[in-house]
């Protein structure tokens, strides 16, 4: 079966730290995304990746292949990346499979 | 490059009317997808199109809704008479179906009352 798992649900931390979300899928895919949504807004795509590492300014997101394992990182957080933020794959085909997102809270 | 467009962004339906979702893929995109966001809940894959052809519609509940995506104009998701369970976020997606990179939308709210 398809599936992608985040963790951990819900997120808050203090301004300026290093965070951390992580996503597992069950079997092999073809590509992983990452992607945020703020609340009542649109969604944007942040990263896909395949293999390896991406970075775009304080955003990190790393794929072990081998782990079936991804993770999304920030650097020096800040209050405006507080979003939720959703793993998705494809699973060979066209239509993305979603984790259930990861709600992140940036305090000043 | 306007990207994907969505409209209308808020819609309010009545038990029993016609929800019709309009979305116009990104420039050079012959590829759309809709999917559903339920409150409180995960985004579901309902329906996949390119021009004029159904792709995949695997997610999408076999009554009441519909998809098309014509060779003119925008991909168009139709729910006839809605139901309160209907009401979700419905966005939509596009690529150029070469690479899995895809361009969303800002999403239909969709209210049902």
């Amino acid at each position: 079966k398809n599936e992608v798992e985040q963790s951990p649900q819900n997120l808050t931390a203090q301004e300026g730290e290093f965070i951390t979300i992580n996503c597992s899928y069950s079997v092999g895919i073809s590509a992983l995304h990452w992607l945020q949504q703020h609340p009542g807004g649109g969604i944007v795509s942040l990263f896909m990746l395949s293999s390896g590492k991406k970075k775009h300014g304080r955003l990190i997101a790393t794929i072990n292949i081998q782990e079936k394992h991804s993770s999304l990182h920030i650097t020096a957080s800040h209050p405006r990346d507080s979003a939720v933020y959703i793993c998705a794959s494809n699973f060979g085909n066209e239509k993305l499979t979603f984790g259930t997102g990861t709600r992140l809270t940036i305090i000043p | 490059n306007a990207g994907v467009m969505q409209n209308p962004r808020h819609l309010v339906r009545r038990r029993g009317q016609e929800a019709r979702l309009r979305c116009s893929p990104m420039k050079g995109h012959s590829h759309v997808y809709w999917y559903r966001q339920l409150p409180e809940e995960g985004l579901k894959f309902m329906v996949y199109l390119q021009k004029e052809n159904i792709i995949d519609e695997s997610g999408m509940p076999k009554e009441r809704f519909s998809a098309e995506f014509p060779k003119e104009g925008p991909s168009i998701l139709r729910i006839q008479q809605v139901v309160r369970g209907d009401s979700a976020a419905y966005f939509c997606a596009s690529s150029d179906g070469v690479n899995y990179g895809y361009t969303f939308g800002s999403g239909t709210r969709l209210t049902v009352v």
